[in-house]
């Protein structure tokens, strides 16, 4: 039962534009949600986090929306850059368990 | 600079052997975890550690064991590889109870089971 989903196995977009990547949760207890990024034969970097407290949290060009009622989040990439194309990985923990539980991921192409 | 440092980058190795997958972390984290990634089925949690000589299972523990003797060195066994055990394979760590501690990963081994 894949608690967390990522229906996009792929996108691409135009450099300089908007990436909206989409991720769904099932498990009411998830309470911080994760964004990792890799690139190929390379581990998972850390990317940008928000807890369910919030709806809403900024790193620079990265911007992640949690909408708890509908179990969806979203990372937005603004604006788009060629090295941000890679898989993007979503994962999510509740406060009583430490495991971090992954996406399926999304490739991320950003055209030049 | 945070490290997770896996002991291989690639394996090749046969049916029925005996493989051992090593990890080590410097950043004194209480939490170590091994995942295996495959396409399109994201990173999917094989063991996980959060103190010395402690174990929890994952998801798909079946085929494998683990080992966490020291603090630092969380290994990750396959008793007998299978084919089916080819695949990419990441150690991470973390802080122990701090609520969406991120996890820090290694480079990633990429095994061959022939």
């Amino acid at each position: 039962d894949q608690q967390v989903k990522q229906n996009s196995p792929s996108l691409s977009v135009q450099e300089g534009r908007i990436s909206i990547l989409n991720c769904d949760y099932t498990n009411s207890m998830f309470d911080y949600f994760l964004w990792y990024k890799k690139y190929p034969a390379e581990g998972p970097t850390f990317l940008i986090s928000i807890s369910s407290i919030k709806d809403k949290n900024e790193d620079g060009r990265f911007t992640v929306f949690l909408n708890k009622s509908a179990k969806h989040l979203s990372l937005h990439i603004v604006p788009s850059q060629p090295g941000d194309s890679a898989v993007y990985f979503c994962a999510a923990s509740d406060f009583g368990n430490e495991k971090l539980t992954f996406g399926t991921g999304t490739r991320l192409t950003i055209i030049p | 600079d945070v490290k997770v440092t896996q002991s291989s980058r690639y394996l090749v190795k046969r049916t029925g052997e005996k493989v051992f997958l090593e990890c080590v972390q410097d950043m004194d984290h209480e939490n170590m975890f091994w995942y295996r990634q495959d396409p399109g089925l994201g990173l999917r949690l094989i063991y996980f550690s959060y103190d010395v000589k402690m174990k929890e299972k994952g998801d798909i523990p079946e085929g494998y064991s683990v080992s966490r003797e020291k603090k630092e060195r969380f290994s990750l066994i396959l008793e007998s590889a299978s084919t089916n055990q080819t695949s990419m394979y990441l150690c991470a760590s973390s802080f122990a109870k701090q609520p969406g501690s991120e996890a820090f990963f290694g480079q990633g081994t990429r095994l061959t089971v022939v």
